[in-house]
This record gives C-alpha cells, structure tokens and sequence, in this order.
C-alpha cells in the first residue's frame, strides 16, 4: 500500500512558469514532509520541509502548502528555471526519524 | 554535496551471490538508514540503525541485514540475490537523540544483478 500518494508523474512547465506537485498521505501520525531533489545519477537532496504546525512554509522560489484536515500537501516552485529540470519526491515521517515513505516522484522538466 | 559517502558506486553481481554495499555517514550523525530505489520509483525504506542497533524495519526480507559501527559507519548485506534486487542503493545519515535533525543522503551504489 502506498502511503504517500504523488501527482503528477510527469510535469512540463516554460521558464518563468509555475511548478505545482501535489502530494496526499493517510497515516495521521505522520508529522514531518520534506520534498526532496534529485538529479540523475545523485542521492536525493533535502529542498524544503514543513511541519504539520504550519499551513505553508516558504524558501526562495520554492513553497510547501500543508492541509492537514485533506491530508495534503503540495510544493510550488516559482519563476522555474531549466536548472530545476529533476525528479521531486515528497515523503513523510514521524519526527523526522530517517524513516521516509517516499511517493513515487514527479519528472520536471523546465522548457527554456 | 553532503557528507555521506557509498561505496562503490557501481556494482555488477550474479543472481544467488552475496553482496555487501558500505556507507560514511556524516560528521556528527549517529543514524543510518537505507534505501532501495527502483528504476523510476521513490526510494523505499529498508531498515535504520541506530547507535549499532536496528530501530526500524521496512517491508524487505531478513536476506536484507545491516551493521552499524563504533564510528557510525555501516553496511547493508543482501544474500542471495535476486534480478529484482537491481536498484539504486541509498543511505541516508541524520543525528538523533537530542531533538532531530535533517537526513542527508549519499550518492548512492547502482546494484544489477544478472
């Protein structure tokens, strides 16, 4: 069963556009989502993280929004840039315990 | 680039062999957890060790087992390799005990098995 849920698989967006990936979970007990960065052929790289606590969190370019009562979240990437062509996961724990259950990725791919 | 170092990057075995992938975690940490990452799937957790013990198991069998060192470091073991064991191998350090911190991954060991 999967316990975080991921969409879209694939994302093509212009330059300048926005990136919108959307993530949902079931366990209530989770309470701590990062989104993660990867680029091929390297491990994933923490982008950003956010804590049930909050509805969004926001670094640079890059934002979490967070619904707890749906049980969602999403990353936004503003103003995307070619160098932001990746594969993203979204994950989810508890305590952020080094214990992810990953979705199953979205391919972006930033058209200049 | 994190800290976290793997080794070797690459890997080729025969099904029914033994493998053993190592593992540097970063300065300071005193977590380990692993990984499997199949070819165009989300990474999925494997078990984590923690001050040389397991504290958690992912859904894999116990030909999948672990070890964690005095200095942190660890390995992952697969014994009798199967073509589906062929995945990118991942292990991801973090420092637990006082309060948690970020997990930061290596670059991974890409294991076929044929």
């Amino acid at each position: 069963q999967q316990q975080v849920k991921q969409s879209p698989q694939s994302l093509i967006v212009q330059k300048g556009g926005i990136s919108i990936i959307n993530c949902a979970y079931e366990n209530t007990a989770f309470d701590y989502f990062p989104w993660y960065q990867q680029f091929p052929g390297k491990g994933p790289a923490l982008l950003i993280a956010i804590r049930p606590d909050v509805s969004e969190k926001k670094e640079g370019r890059f934002t979490i929004s967070f619904n707890k009562s749906a049980k969602q979240f999403s990353l936004h990437i503003m103003d995307s840039q070619p160098g932001d062509s990746a594969t993203y996961f979204c994950a989810a724990s508890v305590n952020t315990g080094n214990q992810f259950y990953f979705g199953t990725g979205t391919s972006l791919t930033v058209i200049p | 680039e994190t800290g976290v170092t793997q080794s070797p990057t690459h890997l080729i075995k025969t099904r029914g062999q033994q493998v053993t992938l190592r593992c540097s975690s970063q300065s300071g940490h005193n977590t380990v957890s692993w990984y499997q990452q199949a070819l165009g799937q989300g990474p999925q957790f494997i078990f984590q060790y923690y001050r040389e013990e397991e504290n958690g198991r992912g859904n894999f069998p116990p030909r999948f087992s672990g070890l964690q060192f005095p200095n942190y470091s660890s390995e992952l073991n697969v014994n009798a390799l199967e073509l589906d064991d062929s995945a990118l191998y991942l292990c991801a350090s973090s420092l637990s005990g006082a309060g948690w911190t970020e997990a930061f991954f290596g670059q991974g060991t890409r294991l076929t098995v044929v």
